[in-house]
């Protein structure tokens, strides 16, 4: 099965700096990789997702990068603000028709004032 | 997500004891899952279902089972609970995108 690698487990920045968050997966079928932000207390609430057939995707600060050649894929949030903080998990769906989803084990954000 | 309840939010028990958890969900996707989550393990999959006539055993099953009863409905139960049964479970909701919506959580304390 599908097995997630994610990096690193916490993750300390500076107001106003970048933040990146790594993940690598070991299925190459694997073809949809979302992003998953979990506040404390809260469910985790998918902030974005790419499929396999782009290499790169935005949205606002947030963007997410694919390598499919190297089976790893990347958060970057940019300008980061204390709201940022969070636990954030990387996923990556299986292949075949089951297509469930498997976890990274999240990293722990802080962004500090 | 409003979309998706659950059914308690809390639950203290003890060992031995069967409980049920409930999720319910009014976004009309046929595919519905049950997660657990640990401090530091992410998400692990329990079981999950594509619909009413369909339910797969997820990466960590043992221990528990579920029923569909219908399209909106799916429960997760713990047949004997035991103390490392003691976790945040959520239960969560997709298309054929594959885009998962996720229920409040209900914290389980096996004592």
């Amino acid at each position: 099965g599908e097995n997630v690698e994610q990096h690193p487990s916490t993750l300390s920045v500076q107001e106003g700096d970048s933040a990146v968050i790594k993940c690598t997966y070991s299925d190459s079928a694997s073809n949809y990789f979302p992003w998953y932000k979990q506040e404390l207390g809260k469910r985790p609430q998918l902030i974005i997702d790419i499929r396999s057939n782009v290499g790169e995707k935005k949205d606002q600060r947030i963007a997410v990068t694919l390598n499919k050649t190297a089976k790893h894929f990347s958060l970057h949030i940019t300008e980061t603000q204390p709201e940022d903080s969070a636990v954030y998990f990387c996923a990556a769906s299986s292949s075949g028709s089951a297509r469930q989803l498997t976890f990274g084990s999240g990293t722990q954000l802080t962004v500090l004032p | 997500d409003a979309d998706v309840t659950q059914t308690p939010r809390n639950r203290i028990t003890k060992t031995g004891k069967r409980i049920m958890l409930e999720c319910s969900q009014t976004k009309g996707h046929d595919r519905m899952y049950w997660y657990r989550q640990d401090p530091g393990l992410g998400l692990q999959l329990i079981y999950y279902s594509f619909d009413v006539k369909d339910i797969n055993k997820g990466e960590i099953s043992d221990g528990y089972s579920v029923s569909r009863q219908a399209q909106a409905k799916f429960s997760l139960s713990l047949e004997s609970a035991i103390p490392n049964q003691t976790a945040l479970y959520f239960c969560a909701t997709s298309d054929y995108r594959n885009e998962q919506f996720f229920g409040p959580g209900t914290r389980l304390t096996v004592l």
